[in-house]
């Protein structure tokens, strides 16, 4: 079975510095990882997903993403953060051999940048 | 080309009535998933549904809950004689086929059950 760990509730940083949300998976095989941002009463907006090829993907409002098979992590990266970035952050993970199966979320890291 | 669209995006109903919840996916996409999050939680699986197929229900509650898709017309789902517990945001979620497509988030119901 899939399933995705934010180990980290809060992240807390301030602004200008750079930030990392963690995420690791478990998957079968090689999976098709997603991270998505939540701002208050608010849907889920898409951010960046990495399926094959270059390890570091890259998204919207400066946002990327490492892939790293051996460590089963895809952490999402920003190098200088914004008050703007506060959000709630979710990762999420699919087995490609699942066919359109329903993303596996994590229960989400609420990210806090302090101006 | 607009995106998911949910109505209404607040609802309260007493306790012992019915909830009706609409998603109109996005265009081209074949494929409708529902989720809730409660409070400070994160986002829970309910039903994954094709036009007029279920797929996948494994996460919808047994009893007072239903969805469908229909040929015609938005994705609904019918929560039956809701109770306090049922109090949450619903989303909506569309994909076109394909495994490597991420999913397109509509912007939610909430339900608030009094």
């Amino acid at each position: 079975a899939q399933s995705v760990a934010q180990p980290e509730d809060q992240v807390n940083v301030a602004e200008g510095n750079p930030l990392t949300v963690k995420c690791t998976y478990s998957v079968s095989g090689n999976p098709y990882l997603f991270w998505y941002v939540q701002y208050p009463n608010r849907g889920l907006q898409f951010l960046l997903k990495y399926i094959t090829g270059d390890n570091l993907v890259k998204g919207s409002y400066g946002f990327e993403a490492e892939f790293n098979k051996s460590q089963t992590s895809f952490h999402l990266k920003k190098p200088s953060a914004l008050v703007s970035d506060s959000a709630l952050y979710f990762c999420a993970v699919r087995d490609p051999d699942s066919g359109n199966t329903p993303l596996v979320f994590g229960k989400g890291t609420r990210l806090s940048v302090i101006a | 080309n607009a995106g998911v669209m949910q109505n209404p995006r607040h609802l309260v109903r007493r306790r012992g009535q019915e909830a009706r919840l609409r998603c109109s996916p996005m265009k081209g996409h074949s494929h409708v998933y529902w989720y809730r999050q409660l409070p400070e939680e994160g986002l829970k699986f309910m039903v994954y549904l094709q036009k007029e197929n279920i797929i996948d229900e494994s996460g919808m509650p047994k009893e007072r809950f239903s969805a469908e898709f229909p040929k015609e017309g938005p994705s609904i789902l019918r929560i039956q004689q809701v109770v306090r517990g049922d109090s949450a945001a619903y989303f909506c979620a569309s994909s076109p086929v394909g495994a490597n497509h991420e999913q397109y988030f509509g912007p939610g119901t909430r339900l608030t059950v009094t």
